[in-house]
Formats: C-alpha cells, sequence, structure tokens
C-alpha cells in the first residue's frame, strides 16, 4: 500500500527565513498531494496542493513542488512569521475510483522564533 | 455554508465500555473519512465511508467500526475500549469522487481511563 515518509519531524527557524518539508511516497499511481497545517487545538486546514501534472504550484508565500520520476514533493514556506507555527501534514492520494486512500505523512511541527 | 461538526466534543470512559462518534459532513459531500490522531502518531486513516458503504479501511482492529447514514452523517464505534484508544478522533468531508480537499471537523478528545 502506499506509504508517506515526511522530514524533518520538527523544525525550528528564525521569522523570516525560509522553512522547506520534504515528502516521499511510494505509490508511482498517486495523483494528489495536498499539504494541510493544523495549529494547536485546531483541526488541520488545506493550506496548498499539488496534481501530477504541475511540477510547481505558488500561493503568496507558499509553494509546493513535485518530483513524479524520485516520487517525492516539498513544502517551502519564505519570510515566516509567527503564525506559521504548526504541525504540517504531507499527504499522497490515488484516483477516489480505484478506491485510494488519503495517506498522511507522521507531520512536522514548525516553530517560527520571533 | 455549515462546516463539519462533531459530537461530542468530549469524552471520558472507561476500559471496557464502548463509545459512539457522529460526524456530521458538509452539505452535498457524501464521502466521510475518520482518523485517529495521537501524538507523535500523525494521523491514523481507520475508514472511509460512501453512499453508507464502508469504501476503504485502515488497520486497525474490529473492536473499529463505522456506518453512514442516508443522509451522509457517520458515526464510528469503538467496543471495548483500552488506555490506548485515547486520542483526538477527526472525521473529514468531500465530494467523495475524483481528486479533492478534505475539510475536517473539530474533532472528539476522547480519554480512556
Amino acid at each position: 500500500g502506499e506509504n508517506v515518509e515526511q522530514h524533518p519531524s520538527t523544525l525550528s527557524v528564525q521569522e523570516g527565513d525560509s522553512a522547506v518539508i520534504k515528502c516521499t511516497y511510494s505509490d508511482s499511481a498517486s495523483n494528489y498531494f495536498p499539504w494541510y497545517k493544523q495549529e494547536l487545538g485546531k483541526r488541520p486546514q488545506l493550506i496548498i496542493d499539488i496534481r501530477s501534472n504541475v511540477g510547481e504550484k505558488k500561493d503568496q508565500r507558499i509553494a509546493v513542488t513535485l518530483n513524479k520520476t524520485a516520487k517525492h514533493f516539498s513544502l517551502h514556506i519564505t519570510e515566516t512569521q509567527p503564525e506559521d507555527s504548526a504541525v504540517y501534514f504531507c499527504a499522497a492520494l490515488g484516483m477516489k475510483t480505484s478506491y485510494d486512500k488519503v495517506i498522511f505523512g507522521p507531520g512536522t511541527s514548525l516553530s517560527v522564533i520571533p | 455554508k455549515a462546516g463539519v461538526t462533531q459530537t461530542p466534543r468530549y469524552l471520558i470512559k472507561t476500559r471496557g465500555q464502548q463509545v459512539t462518534l457522529s460526524c456530521s459532513p458538509i452539505s452535498g459531500h457524501r464521502s466521510v473519512s475518520w482518523y485517529q490522531q495521537t501524538p507523535g502518531q500523525g494521523l491514523q486513516f481507520l475508514f472511509e465511508y460512501f453512499s453508507e458503504t464502508q469504501r476503504n479501511k485502515g488497520n486497525f482492529p474490529g473492536r473499529f467500526s463505522g456506518r453512514q447514514f442516508s443522509n451522509s452523517r457517520s458515526e464510528m464505534n469503538v467496543s471495548t475500549l483500552e488506555l490506548g484508544d485515547s486520542a483526538l478522533y477527526l472525521c473529514a468531508s468531500d465530494w467523495g469522487v475524483g481528486v479533492d480537499e478534505q475539510f475536517f471537523g473539530p474533532g472528539t478528545r476522547l480519554t480512556v481511563l
């Protein structure tokens, strides 16, 4: 079955610096890769996603890159702010018509130090 | 539109008891997935229901079960509770067709004493 690995498990950066979180997946059929952010005591919320026909996607300070050949994708946060502190989960999803399920990575706890 | 809701928000049970958790998806969403979240374990997939049928199942023992009603509301049941079942249980809903964003509920915090 699908397996998603995520690194690092914890990350501390100074405010204004960049943060990068990397994930690898095992199922070459995976074609949708969302990233969720979970602030302390709150529910996970989608912050950005990428589909397999795209190599990179940006949304303001957040970007995601996908390398299908190597089966890895990364989240990049630039100009980090204290409110970026949270746990970030990557995930991989196969086609729903084949009933593949969402597999989440173990999460990365990001701390942005003011 | 209203988001995903879960009841109850907090629950305290003792070992051996059973518990039922409820999840109401976003209106129109037909897929409901359940996750167990514990510190250090991330989001562990329990199962997914679509149109009242279990479509996917994670690697949890048979003590964990669920069902979905015709209005897409879903319930999760855990029988013979163990201390290790203490966790935040999250449900998430989506349209269930194609690939799309999952919307999470606030979760039910279950404590087993």
